[in-house]
């Protein structure tokens, strides 16, 4: 079993709708959380970051962690054809160097 | 412009012919990793650089190598390609680890394939 498990999409959704995005997780001791997005053709680059359990909102981006249920997400209110890429999550716990990361969420907005 | 360029972008080679992937970065960052990212598996870390002379294993490491011998460049290094690592690989660079405000910055990949 991985320890980062992502649907793997690809999610078409009108554009104007809200998105959800998700990850579970099965380390206890991931501590960081991110979330990624890569272009077509292009590297990861950091979208959003959480610390431990909570929510935190920039723009129209939401992310939440619950770490009792070893879930995190992502929210994207009034989706663009632009917010259309590759979603990754990424974990971290404080002792391990390396991020892990989950396999992709491919997303398309349409227009 | 704060960036990870890596050389080249695409490659095709056969098994056995040895390549180096080059990888630099301009931000004076002290972490550097190498992923390779497959459908369905994600991202994974084959080798990463603490530091100048510093470099270990990441999750995936069989048939490559790193050296770090400056600061600014992290080559992966595969002296013996074989078709089971044609895939995309990605360099990355970070002060620390790359977690919470700790951005990791991402080269824009190199396709690799081997016949």
């Amino acid at each position: 079993q991985k320890e980062v498990e992502q649907d793997p999409g690809p999610l078409s959704v009108p554009e104007g709708a809200i998105v959800s995005l998700n990850c579970t997780y099965s380390n206890s001791a991931f501590q960081y959380f991110m979330w990624y997005r890569q272009y077509s053709r292009k590297g990861p680059e950091l979208l959003m970051y959480t610390y431990s359990s909570g929510n935190k909102e920039d723009g129209r981006f939401t992310a939440q962690v619950d770490k009792s249920s070893k879930y995190i997400s992502l929210f994207i209110r009034d989706s663009q054809p632009s917010d259309s890429a590759t979603y990754l999550c990424a974990m971290k716990g404080t002792g391990r160097r390396a991020l892990t990361f989950g396999s992709g969420t491919r997303l398309q907005v349409q227009p | 412009e704060a960036q990870v360029t890596q050389n080249p972008r695409y490659l095709i080679t056969v098994t056995g012919k040895k390549l180096t992937v080059t990888c630099s970065q301009n931000m004076n960052h002290e972490y550097m990793s190498w992923y390779r990212q497959d459908p369905g598996l994600g991202l994974r870390q084959i080798y990463y650089s603490m530091n100048v002379e510093v470099t270990d294993k990441g999750d995936v490491p069989e048939g490559y190598k790193v050296s770090r011998k400056e600061k600014r460049n992290f080559p992966l290094i595969l002296e013996s390609p074989s078709p089971n690592q044609t895939s995309l690989y990605f360099c990355a660079s970070s002060l620390g680890g790359g977690a919470g405000t700790d951005t990791q910055y991402f080269g824009p990949g190199t396709r690799l394939t081997v016949l």
